[in-house]
């Protein structure tokens, strides 16, 4: 079985630019979750959607934004893009019930 | 609120030492536990995982128990190789919910 796809692996942006990454879950796998990972921060939940739905987020600002397909793939877009949001971009996608979480390889993001 | 709190890197050690790496967490109720790694340049691979206390987690020579009464859980290898060369993240969660990491530890095997 095919792991957790993301797309793309690495992106170079500027300031006040916006960028959408992509992820493709483990077939079969209906939740998607997206972590934000940085030096100073650590790994920190950004939010999670289940069915189409968000059904947790954690504390980032509204520039930060995803949604789900009914192919449970996900995206997630950043606006106004800022220096500090430089960091790995983590999906992880889990059957939803109860299961354990299993990550992708990430997307890279630099702000320039 | 939940919280993880894992032992402070860097870590170096030698080719077939002995390796702990402390972990306790702070929560209300019985979460889930769980040990991932990562490699350079890689995502989190899932190492082992316990879901009640006392279980045993085990994976790759690795190892950890969910213990209750001091609520910790401590990942050991008997006999590290180079390959074992990476970050390794504590984690809990309940149910559905986000996965709560720990900062992570880098761990540096020398031959």
């Amino acid at each position: 079985k095919a792991g957790v796809t993301q797309t793309p692996r690495y992106l170079i942006k500027t300031r006040g630019q916006q960028v959408t990454l992509s992820c493709s879950p483990i077939s079969g796998h209906r939740s998607v979750s997206w972590y934000q990972q940085t030096p100073g921060q650590g790994l920190q939940f950004l939010f999670e959607y289940f069915s189409e739905t968000q059904r947790n987020k954690g504390n980032f600002p509204g520039r930060f934004s995803g949604r789900q397909f009914s192919n449970s793939r996900s995206e997630m877009n950043v606006s106004t893009l800022e220096l500090g949001d430089s960091a790995l971009y983590l999906c992880a996608s889990s059957s939803g019930s109860f299961d354990t979480q299993y990550f992708g390889p990430g997307t890279r993001l630099t702000v320039l | 609120g939940n919280s993880v709190t894992q032992m402070e890197g860097p870590v170096t050690l030698s080719e077939e030492a002995f390796l702990t790496i402390n972990c306790t967490y702070t929560a209300t109720g019985y979460p889930s536990l769980f040990w991932y790694v990562q490699y350079p340049g890689e995502g989190l691979q899932l190492l082992l995982k316990a879901t009640k206390a006392d279980d045993k987690g085990s994976n790759k020579g690795f190892e950890a128990t969910y213990r209750k009464e001091t609520t910790s859980f401590h990942l050991e290898k008997g006999s590290v190789q180079v390959s074992d060369s990476a970050v390794y993240f504590c984690a809990l969660s309940f149910g559905n919910e986000k996965l709560t990491f720990g900062t992570g530890t880098r761990l540096t095997i020398i031959p």
